[in-house]
């Protein structure tokens, strides 16, 4: 079993609908929680961060995170064109001396938003 | 404020040599860690410094290591270079204390390595 897996894709949306990306981790002891957007050819760009169960939102981005269910989603309301890129779920499995600066990624989804 | 800034961003080498790679962090964070973009491995972590102390390593051979500097600039170095080091090497910083954020990665351009 991976450390962080996501949701195989590529996940095609029509411009407007509502993308949602999952993500799920193996060690229940994680802390953090991480979602990254990477366009081809560049570096991944921070999205947004959750540590505590529950759901948080930034604008057209909501991040879920179920710690029992050891599960983090990230949905996109209103997709746009410029949404398309491919979409990192990290996990910084360890708390403590271990997980200084060490972050585990899943193997990325694609997104495309066609217009 | 200046982002994370990596030199140099492309360059060519060939078995055998070695090569060193820069990152300068956003002012004021602590932190430096580096990571290997490769697409059929992913993202995977390398080594993170804070304060000029290595203080997690991922599983590298030793012809990876790095460094950290009093200014928090830190350089990664590969010696002995193979066809399967050919790779985006990231860097990224953050504040690096036990704040809630303080562990959140800023990602560098990147440094596209070939090696042939």
């Amino acid at each position: 079993q991976k450390e962080v897996e996501q949701n195989s894709g590529p996940l095609s949306v029509p411009e407007g609908a509502i993308a949602s990306l999952n993500c799920t981790y193996s060690d229940r002891g994680s802390q953090s929680f991480f979602w990254y957007r990477q366009y081809s050819g560049k570096s991944p760009e921070l999205i947004m961060f959750i540590y505590s169960n529950g759901d948080k939102e930034d604008g057209r981005f909501t991040a879920q995170l179920n710690k029992a269910s050891q599960y983090v989603s990230l949905l996109i309301r209103d997709s746009q064109p410029s949404d398309s890129a491919t979409y990192l779920c990290a996990v910084n499995l360890h708390a403590g001396g271990t997980s200084y600066g060490k972050l585990t990624f899943g193997q990325g989804t694609i997104l495309t938003v066609h217009p | 404020k200046a982002g994370v800034t990596q030199t140099p961003r492309y360059l060519i080498k060939t078995r055998g040599q070695q090569v060193t790679l820069s990152c300068s962090p956003i002012s004021g964070h602590r932190s430096v860690s580096w990571y290997q973009q490769t697409p059929g491995q992913g993202l995977q972590f390398l080594f993170e410094y804070f304060s000029e102390t290595q203080r997690n390593k991922g599983n590298f051979p030793g012809r990876f290591s790095g460094r950290q500097f009093s200014n928090s600039r830190s350089e990664m170095n590969v010696s002995t270079l193979e066809l399967g080091d050919s790779a985006l090497y990231l860097c990224a910083s953050s504040l690096g204390g036990s704040a809630s954020g303080a562990n959140v990665l800023t990602f560098g351009a990147g440094s596209r390595l070939t090696v042939l």
